[in-house]
């Protein structure tokens, strides 16, 4: 059964750097069949796809963010991380890990991590 | 970028009645849209993939379909635990970028 579990600080300051971390439990992590990544959700809106990256570390990358956003992989913790630079109060949002496959559809989610940006 | 529309905004339904969720997008996404259901304080749980094919677990109640612009969720019989909000999202582009803002379910 895939899991996913999110870590990182509930709050950062602006212009500061936003790091979390997705934890993943489960034998499918090294499956080239499975896709990990990041999706945030600002307070009443929809959700937001970031980044994904692979088992091998090959990155994908939401345009608007590039430019502030990195994702690496550590396949021996089975994890997978997200660091998004010059943080401002728009980057408040609920942050998911999530797993989506080669088609598109994202299988499984983390519960998701309150991140609010505030001095 | 294709953007997803969903309507109504809110939908208030009594128990046992039909719910019917709407999903527009921008332009042709083929069969790509999959369906997500977020119940209160929980994560999103997949429902649809492929405009109408039922995930793992998900019960019959649950259905999609449409192709191209228009795509149909219907809840044929609800019930108390599927109060939430529903959101779409397509994937005919890599990676999948584009969710809808989403529709609140209510019970009446």
């Amino acid at each position: 059964q895939l899991a996913l579990q999110e870590s990182g600080p509930g709050l950062v300051k602006p212009s500061e750097t936003l790091a979390l971390i997705c934890n993943v439990s489960g034998d499918s992590f090294n499956s080239y069949a499975y896709y990990w990544g990041w999706i945030r959700q600002p307070p009443g809106k929809g959700p937001e796809w970031m980044a994904t990256i692979t088992h091998t570390g090959t990155t994908y990358y939401r345009p608007s963010l590039q430019s502030r956003i990195t994702m690496s992989v550590d396949t021996s913790k089975k994890q997978f991380s997200l660091m998004l630079k010059s943080v401002r109060a728009a980057d408040t949002a609920v942050y998911y890990c999530a797993c989506h496959n080669a088609h598109g559809w994202f299988e499984a989610w983390g519960l998701g991590l309150l991140v609010t940006v505030s001095s | 970028e294709i953007v997803l529309t969903q309507s109504p905004d809110t939908l208030s339904v009594s128990p046992g009645d039909r719910a019917t969720l709407s999903c527009r997008a921008s332009q042709s996404v083929d069969n790509y849209l999959a369906w997500y259901q977020q119940r209160p304080g929980r994560a999103p749980r997949l429902l649809i993939y492929d405009a109408s094919t039922r995930a793992a677990g998900v019960p019959a109640r649950f259905s999609g379909s449409g192709s191209g612009t228009e795509f149909t969720l219907i809840i044929s019989t609800l019930q108390s635990e599927d109060v939430g909000v529903y959101y779409c999202q397509e994937y005919k582009r890599w990676p999948p970028e584009a969710f809808g803002q989403g529709t609140k379910l209510e019970i009446q």
